[in-house]
């Protein structure tokens, strides 16, 4: 099983449409998580952390269930900017080794 | 502020040879990072460092080697390339306890 796991997509949305993701992780003493944005050809950057507590930034929204071992991230109001991958990164005990999901594409469409 | 500048940009390599790509940050943090990207299998580490003066391997780090030197240069070397190190690579940074990391702009490197 790999450590963490999303859904490829594409996940494909008309413009202001609401759309979420999920993402999996399989290792439960995990300690940090993150989404990354990445555009198509470019390098990985940090979209926004996510607490415990849930977090919201502007339109987007992140989650943690640790129960359940996933992180989910929800936009409102699609922009055609947000094409993009979304890459769920998970950072287990000791040394900040990041793992990377492989990412989530979504494509807003006008 | 340049933030993690990689050379070069892409490269075609014929296998056999010997490659060394550059990275270089100014951001004075303390550790760096090296992955490689492929298609269906996400980003991967190969090697990082934690300070200058150490480093350790990742997940995958067979046919490559790396040295800090000093905080700013993280160089990875490919020792004789080989078609599966076809890839994508960047190096990353980040700050001490940080588990933020910035990347660079990326390496595309063709073995042919």
């Amino acid at each position: 099983r790999k450590e963490v796991e999303q859904d490829p997509g594409p996940f494909n949305v008309p413009e202001g449409a609401t759309v979420a993701f999920n993402c999996t992780y399989s290792n439960s003493a995990s300690q940090s998580f993150f989404w990354y944005r990445q555009d198509c050809r470019k390098e990985p950057k940090l979209l926004m952390s996510v607490y415990s507590s849930g977090n919201e930034d502007g339109r987007f929204t992140a989650q943690l269930n640790r129960a359940s071992q996933y992180i989910s991230l929800l936009i409102r109001d699609s922009k055609l900017s947000d094409s993009a991958t979304y890459l769920c990164v998970v950072t287990p005990t000791g040394f900040q080794k990041l793992v990377f999901g492989t990412g989530t594409r979504l494509l807003v469409s006008p | 502020i340049a933030g993690i500048t990689q050379a070069p940009t892409s490269q075609i390599l014929a296998a056999g040879r010997r490659m060394t790509l550059r990275c270089t940050q100014d951001m004075r943090h303390n550790a760096m990072y090296w992955y490689r990207q492929d298609l269906g299998l996400g980003l991967r580490l190969i090697h990082y460092s934690n300070t200058a003066g150490t480093t350790g391997k990742g997940e995958v780090p067979d046919g490559y080697s790396v040295s800090r030197a000093n905080t700013d240069d993280f160089p990875l070397t490919l020792a004789s390339a080989v078609p599966s190190q076809t890839s994508v690579y960047f190096c990353a940074s980040s700050d001490r306890g940080g588990n933020i990391q910035y990347f660079g702009a990326g390496t595309r490197l063709s073995v042919l």
